[in-house]
């Protein structure tokens, strides 16, 4: 099946930075891509979708200047939290939708903890 | 406005046991996608099944099985002579086009354990 990555895998940072997650797919194009959020012992939630090209739309609850979503290319998506503190630790998922197949495939997820 | 409802929060059962996980979900569409993914400790993903919303035909593969009722709005997974390994958190997961675009939306999970 189709690949999605993200980078880095775990991250740990201080309260206050901000911290850039990358997702790419590896072997097809993705017109629209997903990012998730998930608290331990919960649900994924979905934060935003982004379309190569133009503004992400975010979920309602979901502050975008918090949550900087770029989608440049066709293959990669980041989301950089800014300020982050410790309430934003969680796992955050990608997701990418297949161009041509309009399948939807999960990276493999990172782990933010904010100190 | 989407929904999906996995009523089930955990399940515990011993090996070798038959273990159904629920899923209900609410659309307005006639045109949606039905999933499952298993999410093992490790974090990631593990997808297991999609469905079309034209396609009620259920579906088995190896000890997994699906019966999707479209007149229940139900999505439910069976998984047969457990083993350990099945232990995981289980996801049902509704696909759509709604107005600000495709999206996928998750259940809240069954989280299963299966004791040896």
């Amino acid at each position: 099946g189709a690949v999605v990555s993200q980078h880095p895998s775990r991250v740990i940072c201080k309260s206050g930075t901000s911290v850039k997650i990358e997702c790419r797919s590896l072997d097809f194009q993705a017109t629209t891509m997903f990012w998730y959020r998930q608290f331990p012992k919960k649900s994924l939630m979905l934060m935003a979708t982004s379309n190569e090209g133009s503004k992400a739309t975010y979920e309602q609850g979901v502050e975008k200047d918090k949550f900087l979503i770029n989608h440049a290319s066709l293959t990669l998506s980041t989301l950089t939290v800014t300020s982050a503190h410790p309430e934003d630790s969680s796992f955050y998922i990608c997701s990418a939708r297949d161009r041509i197949a309009h399948e939807q495939f999960f990276g493999p997820g990172t782990r933010l903890t904010v100190l | 406005a989407q929904k999906v409802t996995q009523a089930q929060t955990e399940i515990s059962v011993v090996e070798k046991e038959d273990v159904t996980l629920d899923c209900v979900y609410e659309t307005r569409d006639t045109t949606y996608y039905l999933f499952w993914y298993k999410q093992p400790p490790s974090g990631e993903l593990v997808f297991l099944i999609r469905r079309n919303s034209f396609d009620e035909q259920n579906e088995i593969s190896g000890r997994y099985s699906w019966n999707f009722q479209k007149s229940t709005s139900s999505f439910n997974f069976t998984i047969t002579a457990s083993q350990v390994v099945d232990s995981a958190v289980y996801f049902c997961a509704l696909s759509e086009e709604s107005t600000g675009g495709f999206k996928t939306i998750f259940g809240a999970g069954t989280r299963l354990f299966v004791k040896a």
